[in-house]
């Protein structure tokens, strides 16, 4: 059973308009998000991440909401690049107090291109 | 410097074969973990140490073997693999986890390993 969801395997888009990738979650227990940029044969790159007592957090041309009743989070990208052409992974974890390790539960990705 | 290392970078290994690989990280990160990747797939957690201690293994065949010698290093030690085993192998750390939720993970590069 998936915990993450990134229904769109794709996403295209010209250059200077916004990217919008989407990450459904089921797990009402996760309370902290992150995104994750992935070029091919490198290991993921943290982009940007929100706490669920926030909806809305900003780092440049990359914006995260949440939607903690509808259990939806995006990533506004914008304006979109071509060097931001890549995979990106959504991933949720829950504070597990009894431990240290806060772990991560990935999507299945979106692969974003960005046409001059 | 929010780097972490990871050795070799490519690997081709028989079924008989013993490996290594290795991750280092010296941001003072007290969580260390193992992630297997494979093609078009997301990250899927092998194991977590937490302040060296061994805190997760998430089901992996005894044929991986992680060690973690002392805060900053990561061994995940090969034996007999099977070709299925071939995949991208990511090392990640984080500084663990808070009551407002888990820090972000910081991920190497990854090891390609290819088992013949």
């Amino acid at each position: 059973d998936q915990q993450v969801k990134q229904n769109s395997p794709s996403l295209s888009v010209q250059e200077g308009r916004i990217s919008i990738l989407n990450c459904d979650y089921t797990n009402s227990m996760f309370d902290y998000f992150l995104w994750y940029k992935k070029y091919p044969a490198e290991g993921p790159t943290f982009l940007i991440s929100i706490s669920s007592i926030k909806d809305k957090n900003e780092d440049g041309r990359f914006t995260v909401f949440l939607n903690k009743s509808a259990k939806h989070l995006s990533l506004h990208i914008v304006p979109s690049q071509p060097g931001d052409s890549a995979v990106y992974f959504c991933a949720a974890s829950a504070v597990d107090y009894g431990g240290s390790q806060g772990n991560l539960i990935f999507g299945k990705g979106t692969k974003l291109s960005v046409k001059p | 410097d929010t780097e972490v290392t990871q050795t070799p970078k490519h690997l081709v290994m028989g079924m008989t074969n013993k490996k290594s690989l290795k991750c280092e990280q010296h941001m003072g990160h007290r969580a260390m973990y193992w992630y297997k990747q494979k093609a078009k797939k997301p990250p899927e957690l092998m194991f977590v140490y937490s302040y060296e201690k061994l805190s997760i293994n998430e089901s992996v065949p005894s044929r991986f073997s992680p060690e973690c010698p002392n805060s900053s290093l990561l061994n995940l030690h090969l034996h007999a693999l099977q070709p299925e085993d071939s995949a991208l192998y990511l090392c990640a750390s984080s500084q663990g986890a808070s009551e407002y939720g888990s820090y972000e993970q910081y991920f190497g590069p990854g090891t390609r390993l290819t088992v013949t």
